[in-house]
């Protein structure tokens, strides 16, 4: 059974730096991976998607990378703001047919940038 | 604009209240989700449906209900709610590839 784990749990950083955020999966058999952000009491908003067979993929201060042998994806954000306070869930999508449609999610890194 | 919409956002009801859930997508998605988030929590699937007339249960056992009439409608009902179904529900539809989410539904059973 697919475990996603996210460390750190959560993280205060001042405005400004740059952080990354990690995640980690127990089965490597993945068909994508996908970085999504969450504010309080809101739907989820996609930020990256990595295909199995991609490292990396780039939006803006963003940049996620993913190592499938080692089971791990890094979401680096660069010149934190203040308005990049959020949950930052991963989640993996299997590479396994039928099943292909279910997305594992980790408990998420909860993000808050001090002005 | 294509997107997805759920309503109501918040709710607050009373033990035994019979409530659907609404969801809807202008994307024209053939595959749609419906997972449960408690605070704190991962989110957990618990229904889904690959196209019209097409639903199946998640992993997440749920006493709620799904029913897809229209490929841009996805409704979840609760029967008779209690306390214990007080979460978020999370709306999402999507391609194989890719999932895209609803802003959510915060139910509380009182």
């Amino acid at each position: 059974k697919q475990e996603v784990t996210q460390i750190p749990a959560a993280l205060s950083v001042p405005e400004g730096e740059n952080l990354v955020l990690n995640c980690s999966f127990t089965d490597s058999a993945i068909y994508n991976l996908q970085w999504f952000r969450q504010d309080p009491g809101k739907g989820l908003t996609s930020l990256l998607l990595i295909q199995s067979s991609q490292r990396e993929q780039t939006s803006g201060r963003l940049n996620a990378s993913l190592d499938k042998s080692s089971g791990r994806s890094t979401l680096y954000i660069a010149a934190s703001q203040p308005g990049d306070s959020a949950t930052y869930l991963c989640a993996v999508r299997p590479n396994s047919g039928g099943s292909n449609y279910k997305l594992t999610f980790g408990k998420g890194t909860l993000l808050t940038v001090n002005p | 604009e294509a997107d997805i919409y759920q309503t109501p956002r918040y709710l607050v009801i009373g033990t035994g209240k019979k409530i659907t859930l609404e969801c809807s997508q202008t994307m024209g998605h053939d595959k749609m989700y419906w997972y449960q988030q408690d605070p704190g929590m991962e989110l957990h699937l618990i229904h889904y449906s690959y196209g019209v007339n097409s639903t199946e249960k998640g992993d997440l056992s749920s006493e709620s209900t799904v029913s897809r009439i229209r490929t841009e409608h996805f409704p979840l009902t609760l029967e008779s709610a209690r306390p214990s179904h007080t979460s978020q529900y999370l709306c999402a539809s999507g391609t194989w590839n890719e999932q895209f989410f609803g802003p959510g539904t915060r139910l509380t059973v009182l």
